[in-house]
């Protein structure tokens, strides 16, 4: 079955700081799609990205997925405290399966 | 559309009980996924449906977990006899379709006590 892992874990940054999320799969992905949690909420769709070596942007969030198709990251510029939250790839393979998630805090 | 629809929000129940989980998915959409997230392990897919059947159920932990979908606008997740340790909030979500993102709900928060 496919597996999603994800890096780093957690991520503490500084507002306006620039950082990134990376997703690794143990497959090629056929589509690999993106998800801001908040705490006690449900996930927000982000991004999708299906074909190798594309990206999407959406304000100041870029997600790219490499030609290989198996690594995607998702890169935040200007870090503000409303980009908080716990960020999760997805996607499809036999089922719909997510990674474990990073907690990304922003300090004011 | 409202989004997906999830009841209860929250539900406090005693060990042994059963509890009834009720998701409302996007109309037109003929995906449904039931997930079941905790701290220890994440977001854990138990089961989806696709026109209304259950295609894959390997997730559903136990036989005391069982999940329905009577029609293209209701789906149930039952859990009986509940234990401590089923305590998540649990997620539905609905899609288009394979290879379409899916539209989460805001879950139930379950505590078993």
């Amino acid at each position: 079955s496919q597996e999603l892992e994800q890096s780093p874990q957690s991520l503490i940054v500084q507002e306006g700081k620039n950082l990134t999320i990376n997703c690794t799969s143990s497959k090629t992905l056929y589509g690999l799609y993106w998800y801001k949690q908040k705490y006690g909420e449900g996930l927000i769709f982000l991004m999708m990205l299906q074909k190798g070596g594309e990206e999407k942007s959406h304000e100041k969030i870029t997600a790219k997925l490499d030609e290989k198709k198996q690594q995607s990251s998702l890169h935040i510029t200007a870090s503000q405290p409303s980009h908080a939250g716990i960020y999760l790839c997805g996607s499809y393979g036999q089922n719909f399966v997510f990674g474990p998630g990073t907690r990304l805090s922003v300090l004011p | 559309d409202a989004g997906v629809i999830q009841s209860p929000r929250h539900e406090v129940t005693e060990m042994g009980q059963e509890v009834t989980l009720r998701c409302k998915p996007i109309s037109g959409h003929n995906s449904l996924f039931w997930y079941r997230q905790t701290m220890m392990r994440g977001l854990e897919l138990l089961i989806y449906f696709n026109n209304n059947v259950p295609i894959d159920d390997s997730g559903m932990p136990e036989d005391r977990f069982s999940a329905k979908m009577p029609n293209a606008s209701f789906s149930t997740l039952k859990i009986q006899p509940s234990e401590p340790r089923d305590s998540a909030v649990y997620f539905c979500a609905s899609s288009l379709g394979e290879h379409t993102e899916a539209f989460f709900g805001q879950g139930t928060r379950l505590t078993v006590v």
